[in-house]
């Protein structure tokens, strides 16, 4: 079955990088994007960025732009969100999700890891 | 302030009907499919219905999707106390090139 598992929860000090995982498995990794979302404590999710598990090409909101890098290694079918300059803002849930490209740039996502929970606390 | 509206909450009792609206523009709605996702709180959210009124397999046509123009709707019929959750529309915005989600509508089963 289709599974994306996230690595676990993360507590950072402001200023500080994170980096969470997003391991795949039950599906060809390269032939699908996956997509990173996160949604604060009580928040409607927002969509930071996807890459293509085959070309590793990426594509970011405006909103994460500059602060956000998205990758994977094809190796162990794994994408990676690396997020950095962290602000008591940035304390959210981190998802990644399958996406389904319905036209061009546009997908809905149909499998969502679990979620990592990132706090940023001084 | 989302760009995708919805209420923020909606009741029902079981085995009722119940709607939930999603307004948009011209530059996300208008232009391009919506998709709806739900979320029992502490968990992931799950795919509803994509490409406005698609159901993935494994979802009751209890649950079905509409647009018409700038806006869209989710159904739910035969409301079960399982349907508790928060509800969310998303869509891609053409002026902004982001996908943008609606705020979230939850659903209370009286």
């Amino acid at each position: 079955q289709i599974q994306l598992v996230q690595s676990g929860a993360e507590v950072k000090k402001p200023g500080a990088s994170v980096q969470i995982s997003c391991e795949a498995s039950g599906y060809t990794f390269t032939s699908y994007t996956i997509h990173w979302v996160r949604q604060a404590p009580g928040q409607r999710p927002e969509w930071m960025g996807w890459i293509n598990g085959g070309y590793g090409t990426t594509r970011y909101s405006q909103t994460f732009q500059g602060r956000v890098t998205i990758s994977r290694d094809t190796s162990v079918n794994t994408s990676y969100l690396e997020v950095s300059g962290l602000s008591s803002e940035d304390t959210a849930v981190y998802y990644c999700a399958r996406g389904i490209m319905v036209r061009g740039a546009t997908y809905y996502f149909d499998f969502w890891g679990q979620g990592a929970l990132v706090t940023v606390s001084s | 302030q989302s760009v995708l509206t919805q209420p923020p909450s909606v009741s029902g009792t079981p085995g009722q009907r119940v709607t939930i609206s999603c307004s948009g523009k011209s530059s996300n709605i208008g232009s391009n499919f919506v998709h709806w996702y739900h979320q029992v709180p502490g968990t992931a959210p799950k795919l509803l219905v994509y490409r406005n009124n698609e159901r993935p397999s494994g979802v009751p046509d209890r649950f079905s999707g509409s647009k018409y123009g700038t806006s869209a709707s989710l159904a739910i019929s035969g409301l079960r106390s399982e349907d508790e959750a928060d509800y969310y529309c998303a869509a891609w915005d053409d002026s902004l090139s982001d996908l943008v989600f609606g705020g979230g509508t939850k659903l209370t089963v009286l």
